[in-house]
């Protein structure tokens, strides 16, 4: 099945500097990637979709200058989260959708565990 | 907007029995249906997909059903074992691609 990587899978940093997650599609070609976010015992909440190529689609109430997302190529997104803050220490999973339009699956990363002290 | 709502949120069973989470969803206007394993700090494992034009999968010891009409899907596991435990995620998507995510049932099967 469609492999979805993410890097790194958890990530301690301080309060004010940035951190990059990686989110890479191993197998196939991802037009559309997904970042999501997951707090302690609530579920999974979309923050932005992302095509190849074009600029990223933010939910409302994220902050897209915060939350930076690049999709460069058909395998790879990242996400910097800028001048990190305690509050948004969470759990951040990627998913990736390729070009198969019968069925839109999404295949989901393994997630990155982000503290922020 | 879509809302998608599991029930219960939390279920202890002994092993052996076969079990019943329900979710339910506000707007029946879905591309698809799916339901998700997660273990505690890990990442996702879909175990069903449902099509919007498809009425239930079937994997193993798990049965998924879908009633578009009713905005309600359930997942059925026969014979439970205690490596089922894991809390279960059903999310519904929409024509924006989008995933919406229930809270999860929190399933815990005790040998």
């Amino acid at each position: 099945g469609a492999v979805v990587s993410q890097h790194p899978s958890w990530v301690i940093c301080k309060s004010g500097t940035s951190v990059k997650i990686e989110c890479r599609s191993l197998d196939f070609q991802a037009t559309t990637m997904f970042w999501y976010r997951q707090f302690p015992k609530q579920s999974l909440m979309l923050m932005a979709t992302s095509n190849e190529g074009s600029k990223a689609t933010y939910e409302q109430g994220v902050e897209k200058d915060k939350f930076l997302i690049n999709h460069a190529s058909l395998t790879l997104s990242t996400l910097t989260v800028t001048s990190a803050h305690p509050e948004d220490s969470s759990f951040y999973i990627c998913s990736a959708r390729g070009t198969d339009t019968s069925s839109y699956e999404q295949y989901f990363g393994p997630g990155t565990r982000l503290t922020v002290t | 907007k879509q809302e998608v709502t599991q029930i219960p949120a939390a279920l202890s069973v002994p092993e052996g029995e076969n079990l019943v989470l329900n979710c339910s969803f506000t707007d029946s206007a879905i591309y698809n249906l799916q339901w998700f394993r997660q273990d505690p700090g890990k990442g996702l494992t879909s175990l069903l997909l449902i099509q919007s034009s498809q009425r239930e999968q079937t994997s193993g010891r798990l049965n998924a059903s879908l009633d578009k009409s009713s905005g309600r899907s359930t997942l059925y596991i026969a014979a439970s074992q205690p490596g089922d435990s894991a809390t279960y995620l059903c999310a519904v998507q929409g024509s924006q691609g989008n995933l919406i995510f229930g809270k999860g049932t929190k399933l815990s099967v005790k040998p």
